[in-house]
């Protein structure tokens, strides 16, 4: 399984937008890249997931370059309860039987 | 989708005792994973648990400090024996669910805060 680094926290004030970097420099063929979102006393909670290029959803966008060694996590236009713990996972989700691999993930605080 | 629910949400246990943690899914899942996040750190994955066959642990977990019961494809429990404060952490029960033709994600409970006194 592919070891991701991220940076380990980040400031931003409500309504912009921030972008969250992480490096895996020895993904594999196979591999996904998934984000996760963690609140203080709750579970991990599935945010995007992508293999190439850009994926959009309801709540962030995820850009992985042709390389695919690395991906950008983009919150548009943040708010306060988006200050969590964002993880970024590489991985085979069909090979793997499911078990995730969590790095340090990135603490991301959000003010007024 | 999956919806777990956890129990205990959380408590607090004297030394040298064993607490059982039980996870319930809405769902019947091949695999169910067992994780431990100590304080101010990420996720570790303990071990998986199949129905109908043994655990399978992770490095630096053993069967006979955490083990693992999975009796049919809807729960399973987590037991941490002769704990010491070092078992203080919060245990989570996951399961992976595909989502159509596309996402493959992970499904958390609320988690299981234990500290040990």
């Amino acid at each position: 399984l592919a070891k991701t680094t991220q940076p380990v926290s980040m400031d931003s004030y409500e309504g912009q937008e921030v972008n969250i970097t992480c490096s895996h420099n020895n993904i594999a063929t196979n591999d996904y890249i998934t984000w996760y979102q963690q609140f203080p006393s709750q579970g991990p909670r599935f945010i995007i997931q992508g293999y190439k290029t850009k994926v959009t959803n309801e709540v962030a966008s995820l850009f992985i370059p042709a390389d695919r060694k690395s991906s950008t996590l983009s919150l548009p236009r943040v708010s306060l309860s988006d200050t969590a713990v964002y993880y970024c996972l590489v991985g085979d989700p069909y090979n793997q039987g499911g078990k995730l691999i969590f790095g340090q993930g990135t603490e991301l605080s959000v003010k007024p | 989708s999956a919806v777990i629910s956890q129990k205990p949400s959380r408590d607090i246990c004297q030394r040298g005792t064993s607490l059982t943690i039980q996870c319930q899914v809405d769902s019947q899942v091949t695999m169910m994973f067992w994780y431990r996040q100590q304080p101010g750190q990420s996720l570790t994955l303990i071990a998986t648990a199949n129905q109908g066959s043994e655990a399978t642990y992770e490095s630096g977990f053993v069967i006979d400090k955490f083990p693992i019961s999975r009796p049919n494809l809807t729960f399973s429990t987590l037991t941490v024996s002769n704990m010491s404060p070092e078992d203080s952490s919060i245990y989570l029960c996951s399961v992976t669910s595909r989502q159509g033709s596309q996402n493959t994600e992970a499904f958390f409970g609320q988690g299981t805060r234990l500290t040990v006194v």
